[in-house]
């Protein structure tokens, strides 16, 4: 079934440490995203790109860096993990970057650093 | 920037309608999606509107007024499946979407 896949589903993590959380989809969508979402403050997208090679900034990427080596393939990496960064994360695609295409959701991964 | 405002929390009966509101402020406007979300599961797709009026989906419909900033979802012969959350997410001329805080909806028998 083609989607989008998270990994790991969920996973603890000590402060400090380094960590990417893994999104690929099977689609050939261009355009991908990563937001995070906290209870009582809703989805807010931390980064995006439109298209392999590039990537842009979203409202709260501090913290956190993305690469798009290719169409598939979109990790975020959390350089050194610290408390407030638990939350739980959704990856998303569309098939272009234009702001009137749908986008489909991962399953999301659970993050906690203690 | 985005301002988008959507009420908490909802209860409503299995059988009847019950009708979602969102309105939103936006420096430029280029549509309003709206996304169901059902507890511990991904956002899914439910509707796009970026003309006035009403487009309808089965059980659901959604509403857009541009000129007011206005949008609603209504949900039809409700089921306890519709129990979830329900957010309100708008694009401007950039290519992220912003959501609202989502609406909490509770189908009771």
């Amino acid at each position: 079934i083609a989607g989008i896949t998270q990994a790991p589903t969920s996973q603890i993590l000590a402060a400090g440490r380094r960590m990417t959380l893994r999104c690929t989809q099977d689609m050939r969508h261009n355009a991908m995203y990563w937001y995070r979402q906290d209870l009582g403050l809703g989805l807010r997208l931390i980064h995006y790109s439109n298209t392999a090679g590039t990537t842009g900034k979203g409202e709260v990427p501090d913290g956190y860096s993305v690469s798009r080596a290719n169409t598939d393939d979109f990790p975020l990496t959390l350089a050194s993990a610290v408390p407030s960064q638990t939350s739980v994360y959704f990856c998303a695609s569309s098939r272009t970057g234009d702001s009137n295409q749908p986008q489909h959701f991962g399953d999301g991964t659970r993050l906690s650093i203690l | 920037g985005q301002n988008i405002d959507q009420p908490t929390e909802m209860t409503a009966t299995e059988g009847a309608i019950v009708q979602i509101n969102c309105t939103y402020q936006t420096s430029g406007f280029n549509g309003l999606f709206w996304y169901q979300q059902h507890a511990g599961e991904a956002p899914t797709f439910l509707s796009y509107n970026v003309l006035d009026g009403l487009e309808e989906k089965g059980r659901f419909s959604s509403f857009l007024s541009r000129s007011k900033g206005y949008s609603y979802l209504l949900l039809k012969e409700l089921q306890m499946k519709d129990s979830a959350s329900y957010l309100c997410a708008v694009t401007d001329s950039g290519y992220a979407l912003n959501f609202g805080k989502g609406t909490s909806l509770l189908v009771t028998p």
